[in-house]
């Protein structure tokens, strides 16, 4: 089935670095959705790219999606002590099922 | 505004015990889902449903059993739990799988 890969598995950065997170397949990616999950927490949902070459802002956020549509990024910049957390991303599959990475651990030393 | 609504929070069970994990929504969502989440290996579908009455598998559904009898409520059932079922159990909604999830707030379950 289809796989969604995220790296890196873990990021520590100091407080006001920069962060990305990755997301590829081998395949064609449907929709990609963005979740974080605080810890301790439950996922909440960010965002969703649904065209080639999309790109999203949210504030400090930036969303990407590649122009082949087989990967995906998440742009944090400066950090801040409320952005730890672990990132997801999904890929949307028939059934409006939601196959998610591994997701990427972000923790911000203040 | 509840949004998804899981009970219970916690539970700790002996092997071989049965429990049902409840799950409801009040936001008229056609689509629920259950999902367990292991330590490094994200969040892996085991169930879900497109709509009152149906359910079907999804990625890891063996040991696990399923109903939707009403639109608002999705149940998990675990009829003879084996250690190998200790997670965080998310259940998640979404009106026709678009403008993405919401989760509730998890059922972290310890089977011993």
């Amino acid at each position: 089935g289809q796989q969604v890969m995220q790296i890196p598995q873990y990021q520590h950065v100091q407080e006001g670095e920069d962060f990305t997170t990755y997301c590829n397949s081998s395949t064609t990616l449907s929709n990609i959705q963005w979740y974080k999950q605080r810890p301790g927490g439950h996922p909440v949902f960010l965002i969703q790219l649904v065209k080639s070459g999309e790109v999203k802002k949210q504030k400090r956020l930036t969303f990407q999606f590649g122009e082949a549509k087989k990967n995906s990024s998440l742009h944090i910049t400066a950090t801040q002590t409320t952005d730890v957390g672990t990132y997801f991303c999904a890929d949307e599959t028939s059934g409006s099922r939601l196959t998610f990475g591994e997701g990427t651990q972000l923790t911000v030393n203040p | 505004n509840a949004g998804v609504t899981q009970t219970p929070k916690f539970r700790v069970l002996k092997t071989g015990q049965s429990m049902t994990l409840l799950c409801a929504q009040d936001m008229n969502h056609e689509y629920m889902y259950w999902y367990r989440q292991d330590p490094g290996m994200g969040l892996r579908l085991i169930h879900y449903s497109v709509g009152e009455g149906t359910t079907a598998k999804g990625e890891v559904p063996d040991g696990y059993n399923v109903s939707r009898l009403k639109k608002q409520n999705f149940l998990l059932g675990l009829e003879s739990a084996a250690p190998s079922q200790t997670s965080v159990y998310f259940c998640a909604s979404s009106y026709f799988g678009v403008r993405g999830y919401t989760f509730g707030s998890g059922t972290r379950l310890t089977v011993v």
